[in-house]
C-alpha cells in the first residue's frame, strides 16, 4: 500500500521552514526519506526506525509517530539547495527489501 | 567508493522490441533493486536481487524480468515493449539491515 504524502507541493522563500508528512495505512517498521533534484537520481536523507532510532542527515530532522503510522520531515531555515522532490519510502517489516514510495512532495525555495 | 552506475543512460526503442538495462552497484553492496519512475505513477518498485536470487517482486507484468550476477551486477530486461513502458528506470544498491538505497543516475527509456 503506497504511503500518502502531503502537501503535494510547497513554495517557500529562503530561510522559511517546511514540514512534509508521510502517512501509511499499515503498521511500519521504518520510514526512509529521499530528495530528488530535477534530472538527478534520488539521494538518501534519513531513516527512521520503529522504536525511535534515526540515521541520516545532520541538517534535516524527522519524526516517526508509530501510533499514527506517520512520519514528518522538518526542513528548517531552508536553503536554495533544499529545492527538489522529497519522497518517503516505507518498509513494513524488519529485513523487508521492498521499499514502497509515496508520490512525492515538490519543494521550491525562492531567494 | 564509486557510485552506482547504469548503462545506457538513454535508449530509444519501438513497440514490440526488447531492451536490456545494466546496473553496477557500489562495491560491497549485494542487494540491487530496480524502480520505474514516471510522472504519473512516481517511483514503482520492480524487483530486488540479493546474491543472485530475486527476493522481492513488484506488481509488474512478466515482460519485466531481471537477474543478478555473481559480482552483484544486475540486468533488467523488458520484452515486447509498449508505449507505457517509457520511463526512467532506476537501479539502487544497498548494504546492511536498514536498506538505505543508493541510486544510480537511471536509464531514460523512450518507446515509440
Amino acid at each position: 500500500q503506497q504511503p500518502v504524502q502531503s502537501p503535494q507541493a510547497v513554495i517557500l522563500r529562503e530561510g522559511e521552514d517546511a514540514v512534509i508528512n508521510c502517512s501509511s495505512s499499515k503498521a511500519l517498521y521504518s520510514v526512509h526519506w529521499y530528495r530528488q533534484k530535477h534530472g538527478e537520481a534520488p539521494v538518501f536523507l534519513m531513516i527512521l526506525l520503529k522504536g525511535g532510532e534515526q540515521k541520516g542527515h545532520d541538517k534535516i530532522s524527522a519524526s516517526f509517530n508509530e501510533k499514527k503510522q506517520q512520519s514528518s520531515l522538518y526542513l528548517t531555515a531552508s536553503q536554495l539547495s533544499y529545492s527538489g522532490t522529497y519522497f518517503c519510502g516505507t518498509l513494513l517489516v524488519q529485513g523487508a527489501q521492498k521499499l514502497v514510495f509515496g508520490q512525492g512532495t515538490r519543494l521550491t525555495i525562492n531567494p | 567508493k564509486a557510485g552506482v552506475t547504469q548503462t545506457p543512460r538513454y535508449l530509444i526503442k519501438t513497440r514490440g522490441q526488447q531492451v536490456t538495462l545494466s546496473c553496477s552497484p557500489i562495491s560491497g553492496h549485494r542487494s540491487v533493486s530496480w524502480y520505474q519512475q514516471t510522472p504519473g505513477q512516481g517511483l514503482q518498485f520492480l524487483f530486488e536481487y540479493f546474491s543472485e536470487t530475486q527476493r522481492n517482486k513488484g506488481n509488474f507484468p512478466g515482460r519485466f524480468s531481471g537477474r543478478q550476477f555473481s559480482n552483484s551486477r544486475s540486468e533488467m530486461n523488458v520484452s515486447t515493449l509498449e508505449l507505457g513502458d517509457s520511463a526512467l528506470y532506476l537501479c539502487a544498491s544497498s548494504f546492511g539491515q536498514y536498506n538505505e538505497q543508493f541510486f544510480g543516475p537511471g536509464t531514460r527509456l523512450t518507446v515509440l
